[in-house]
């Protein structure tokens, strides 16, 4: 069955630390892969997004993902987090042979430290 | 340049009543989805629809839940009947072709947060 994991529910850095979110998928056919971010009470803003080509996209807000097809994975990464970096991250999976259909991870809460 | 207009962005219902939501798609944009989040939850698919067409409606509960996407106006979300079990944020996006066809992201609203009393 398809499926998209986020293994971290939770995870708390320190203003300035560095950023990896991770992200697993589990699909039959060649996924394209995005992340998404959500504010409490808001929609989803679109961070960044890969469907073939170069395997390390570059994204909004100073996030990096790298798709490695032999793992399965697409993490999320960003140098130096920023206090308004603190939201609830979600990484999504589609197919070419899946519509539109989007399957999401559980998603994971970014707690930032002063 | 608006972005994906969804109203209301809170509804309250009472058991048994009928919901109505309600997604304007961006600007050049003739597909829509729609998505439910429960509490502590990831988005879940429901139904994808380009104008006057239900392409995929996989995700759609089999009773209760009907979608449309008029050649005329907005999107519908339309739960007759509601229970308690269907208080959640239903999010719409929307992209100007189909994502899986047209390399193109979908484009989310802020949502309608049901509650049913």
């Amino acid at each position: 069955a398809q499926s998209v994991t986020q293994p971290d529910i939770h995870i708390t850095v320190s203003e300035g630390a560095s950023l990896e979110l991770r992200c697993n998928y589990s699909y039959g056919a060649t996924p394209y892969l995005f992340w998404y971010v959500q504010s409490p009470g808001q929609g989803l803003q679109l961070l960044l997004k890969y469907f073939s080509g170069d395997t390390l996209v570059q994204g909004i807000k100073g996030f990096e993902a790298e798709f490695k097809r032999s793992q399965s994975s697409f993490n999320l990464r960003k140098p130096s987090v920023h206090w308004s970096d603190a939201a609830e991250y979600f990484c999504a999976v589609g197919a070419y042979n899946q519509g539109g259909k989007l399957i999401f991870g559980q998603g994971t809460e970014l707690s930032v430290k002063p | 340049n608006a972005g994906v207009m969804q109203n209301p962005r809170h509804l309250v219902r009472r058991r048994g009543q009928e919901a109505r939501l309600r997604c304007s798609p961006m600007k050049g944009h003739s597909h829509v989805y729609w998505y439910r989040q429960l509490p502590e939850e990831g988005l879940k698919f429901m139904v994808y629809l380009q104008k006057e067409n239900i392409i995929d409606e996989s995700g759609m509960p089999k009773e209760r839940f009907s979608a449309e996407f008029p050649k005329e106006g907005p999107s519908i979300l339309r739960i007759q009947q509601v229970v308690r079990g269907d208080s959640a944020a239903y999010f719409c996006a929307s992209s100007p072709s189909g994502t899986g066809v047209g390399n193109q992201p979908q484009h989310f609203g802020d949502g309608t947060r049901l509650s049913i009393l």
